[in-house]
């Protein structure tokens, strides 16, 4: 069965420190990976999405990034992180082509101080 | 571009009352609708989703919902709520073909009172 992982599960970062979020899928092969941020009392946005290695597509214009350095492998990451960018961020997986439904990871809490 | 919309941020039922959860999409073509369910700082879970035929379908937890193309619409549904249905319901809709991206709504915050 297929698993997803994302760690930390919560992070406490000063403004202008640098981020990196990690994500992995276990028992698949070629997903399509995504993340999402949720801010307080708000619904999810996609921040961008990977169909391949190397291959990001970017939803939001930020001060984030995403790298996908292995297939089953998603980097969010930031230079200098801001205040508007605590939240919390779901790494989510698809199985592409045949399967249109995507399978969320538990979570990383952010809190930018 | 499709688009999804849950028109109750919030809603407050009994325990053992029926529940209706609303949600309209807009796409042009026949959609991919998903509900998912999120706990207090947990990641999502689906409960269930559409994509062809019966237009009525069941999910995990009790729940069931039911696909009106006339009314644009997607309901979650559950005839007899429990303590544990607390949490943030996320409709979701996805384009039939070609298209990587799911599109959220705003979710609904289910309170359970006794």
């Amino acid at each position: 069965s297929q698993t997803i992982h994302q760690w930390p599960a919560t992070l406490v970062q000063p403004v202008g420190s640098p981020l990196s979020l990690e994500c992995t899928v276990e028992g698949t092969s070629n997903p399509n990976l995504y993340w999402y941020r949720q801010a307080a009392g708000r619904g999810l946005q996609l921040l961008f999405y990977s169909v391949g290695i190397g291959q990001i597509s970017s939803e939001v214009p930020q001060n984030l990034s995403a790298s996908r350095p292995q297939d089953r492998q998603f980097i969010l990451s930031s230079k200098k992180l801001l205040l508007s960018d605590s939240g919390f961020y779901l790494c989510a997986w698809r199985q592409s082509p045949d399967q249109e439904t995507q399978y969320f990871g538990p979570g990383t809490r952010l809190l930018v101080l | 571009a499709q688009s999804v919309t849950q028109p109750d941020i919030h809603i407050t039922v009994s325990e053992g009352a029926s529940l209706e959860l609303r949600c309209n999409y807009s796409y042009g073509a026949t959609p991919y609708l998903f509900w998912y369910v999120q706990s207090p700082g947990q990641g999502l879970q689906l409960l269930l989703k559409y994509f062809s035929g019966d237009t009525l379908v069941q999910g995990i937890k009790g729940f069931e919902a039911e696909f009106k193309r006339s009314q644009s619409s997607f309901n979650l549904r559950k005839p007899s709520v429990h303590w544990s249905d607390a949490a943030e319901y996320f409709c979701a809709v996805g384009a039939n073909f070609g298209n990587e991206k799911l599109t959220f709504g705003t979710g609904t915050r289910l309170t359970i009172i006794p």
